[in-house]
């Protein structure tokens, strides 16, 4: 089974401010998806990568294989982005182990 | 493209009574699979499938049971309701990458 450990639980920034939110997993991964519960309790899948590094916008997403890391920053930070950010490691048949997630509150 | 889609979007059930969750997905996506989220927790994977007339379990599935007849459907079924039971139940799929999610069923058993 694979652990899933995100830190911090909970970040509250000052809108502008450049956030940083790490997960760490046990089992090696094919995989890593990051995604996003709005306060409303839907949830939207942000990233899926195996390697190195993508970009969306003001969302960037990086793994380390090797070190079974992975940091979601989010650049110049704006209250609508204040949601829970999840990470979750691929396993077999595409199967998810979810991180308790990011409580992100971003005051204007 | 509705993409996923739940019904219903809230229930409550008393002890001892079934329900079925519907999911219906219009992607023609493989993998489909049940989660549920109970407050503060991550969410947890109950049975999924690789495709129609495929399910396998979870981390979690005991008091539930699924099928998958056609590509589109997945219903998960609950017997014998119990308080263990209440959690919002997210419903998923994915082809080859990224995963669709519902916007869940929030399910309380009294």
């Amino acid at each position: 089974k694979n652990e899933v450990e995100q830190s911090p639980q909970n970040l509250t920034a000052q809108e502008g401010e450049f956030i940083t939110i790490n997960c760490s997993y046990s089992v090696g991964i094919s995989a890593l998806h990051w995604l996003q519960q709005h306060p409303g309790g839907g949830i939207v899948s942000l990233f899926m990568l195996s390697s190195g590094k993508k970009k969306h916008g003001r969302l960037i997403a990086t793994i380390n294989i090797q070190e079974k890391h992975s940091s979601l920053h989010i650049t110049a930070s704006h209250p609508r982005d204040s949601a829970v950010y999840i990470c979750a490691p691929e396993g077999s048949a595409r199967q998810l182990t979810f991180g308790s997630g990011t409580q992100l509150t971003v005051l204007p | 493209n509705a993409g996923v889609t739940q019904t219903p979007k809230f229930r409550i059930l008393k002890i001892g009574q079934s329900m079925t969750l519907q999911c219906t997905q219009d992607m023609n996506h493989n993998y489909m699979y049940w989660y549920r989220q109970d407050p503060g927790m991550g969410l947890k994977l109950i049975y999924y499938s690789v495709g129609a007339g495929i399910t396998d379990k979870g981390e979690v599935p005991n008091g539930y049971n699924v099928s998958r007849s056609t590509t589109e459907d997945f219903p998960l079924r609950l017997e014998l309701a119990a308080p263990s039971q209440t959690s919002v139940y997210f419903c998923a799929s994915s082809y080859s990458s990224e995963q669709f999610f519902g916007p869940g069923t929030r399910l309380t058993v009294l």
